[in-house]
């Protein structure tokens, strides 16, 4: 089955500098990765995903890249501020038609965003 | 607010009990997803359900179940319970549609074994 590996496990920046986030995935078949944000206590949050027929996409601050023939991906956090502060989380899954199937996710980044 | 609820909230029951958690996914969502969230193993896929039918199972223990309604919410039944498996019970559901992945999680339920 599919294994994801995420890295660093805790980072800590101070605010305004960037932050990045690597994922490495073994299933050539994955063509769906999304990151979720979670605070302590909190459900995990989509924040941003990418598809495997897509290299970049960005959101205001936050930018995920894909290297489809390496298996990984990265997600990029710019002028990061305290709120930033969370547990992010790589998954990759593989989608099909209407629907897609399990996420497999990574063990999670521990960003701690300094003021 | 995703859109996805989840009952109760918190349950804390002993050991050798079953408790059932309970989901109801975004309007018009089809598919219904649990996981299971410790400290040691990390968020897991535990079952999907697609439209009332089990469409695909993760490392879900025998002695959980679950099952999807005509309404589309979903019950997830935990039995002979262990301390072990004490954790943060999530359910997600997906929009269904040619073009849309996403999954969106609901609030959770945190079950306490003691």
């Amino acid at each position: 089955g599919e294994n994801v590996e995420q890295h660093p496990s805790t980072l800590s920046v101070q605010e305004g500098d960037s932050a990045v986030i690597k994922c490495t995935y073994s299933d050539s078949a994955s063509n769906y990765f999304p990151w979720y944000k979670q605070e302590l206590g909190k459900r995990p949050q989509l924040i941003i995903d990418i598809r495997s027929n897509v290299g970049e996409k960005k959101d205001q601050r936050i930018a995920v890249t894909l290297n489809k023939t390496a298996k990984h991906f990265s997600l990029h956090i710019t002028e990061t501020q305290p709120e930033d502060s969370a547990v992010y989380f790589c998954a990759a899954s593989i989608g099909s038609g209407g629907s897609n199937y399990k996420l497999t996710f990574g063990k999670g980044t521990l960003l701690t965003v300094n003021p | 607010d995703s859109g996805v609820t989840q009952t109760p909230k918190h349950l804390i029951t002993a050991t050798g009990q079953r408790v059932t958690l309970r989901c109801s996914p975004r309007s018009g969502d089809l598919s219904v997803y649990w996981y299971q969230q410790s400290l040691d193993q990390g968020l897991q896929f535990l079952i999907q359900y697609y439209n009332g039918e089990e469409r695909a199972k993760g490392n879900i223990l025998e002695r959980f179940s679950a099952q999807q309604f005509p309404d589309l919410h979903s019950e997830l039944n935990l039995s002979s319970l262990e301390l072990g498996d004490s954790a943060l019970y999530f359910c997600a559901s997906s929009p269904t549609s040619g073009s849309t992945y996403e999954q969106y999680f609901g609030p959770g339920t945190r079950l306490t074994v003691t």
